[in-house]
């Protein structure tokens, strides 16, 4: 148990809809990161927000995008749905001690 | 630029024998190393890391990795593996931004 839960667990999109990806982080934890985990491939960082602001992002488009809120929740939103954006999307939060990351058990996102 | 390499997506073993799952860093800055495991159907635990210290690290549940900076190694180790052993291991990096970069996974197989 880690404390991280995210929702929905499954979802499934038509090509070209957009989504929203929800994570509840642990009390305290500034850091959340979100990452994408296509199938059969390791987790792919997307970006990250500290206390509600973007600190990193990895190599996604802007359609990627993201928001903290202040009571530790957070949101992916992916804009004009591609086929391969079908993978696993999993959020990880963090405190402010730097090498912990707790995840949550992911949404599986099928685009069709 | 950093990478994570795992030599090996699949390893079959049999129970109660010994395993070793190889992952090799490329970093020009210090590295801080980590491995995973990922269930069916589940997100990612964290198992060992390595931040500074021991370069020989060790899990809960019987599995070690050591640090070794001259072969750029951290290696995964367990001397006699279990059923339940059976998952995903993935092999995970840390620099500079605090944010995971993982290897491509290497699947664990224990044959009763």
């Amino acid at each position: 148990e880690t404390g991280v839960t995210q929702s929905p667990t499954h979802l499934i999109k038509t090509r070209g809809q957009q989504v929203t990806l929800r994570c509840s982080s642990q009390s305290g934890h500034n850091t959340v990161s979100w990452y994408q985990q296509a199938l059969g491939q390791g987790p792919q960082f997307i970006f990250q927000y500290y206390r509600e602001e973007e600190n990193g992002r990895g190599n996604f488009p802007p359609r990627f995008s993201g928001l903290q809120f202040p009571n530790y929740s957070s949101e992916l939103n992916v804009n004009a749905l591609e086929l391969d954006d079908s993978a696993l999307y999993l959020c990880a939060s963090s405190p402010d001690e730097w090498g912990k990351a707790f995840f949550g058990q992911g949404t599986r996102l099928t685009v069709v | 630029a950093q990478s994570v390499t795992q030599l090996d997506s699949q390893v079959p073993v049999f129970e109660e024998a010994p395993v070793e799952l190889r992952c090799n860093y490329s970093s020009s800055v210090s590295v801080y190393l980590f491995w995973y495991v990922q269930y069916p159907n589940q997100g990612l635990q964290l198992l060992l890391k390595y931040l500074s210290g021991s370069t020989l690290v060790e899990s809960i549940n019987g599995f070690e990795a050591e640090f070794n900076k001259s072969q750029t190694s951290f290696h995964l180790r367990k001397p006699s593996v279990h059923i339940s052993d059976t998952a995903e291991y993935f092999c995970a990096a840390i620099t500079g931004a605090n944010n995971l970069f993982f290897g491509t996974g290497t699947r664990l197989t224990v044959i009763p």
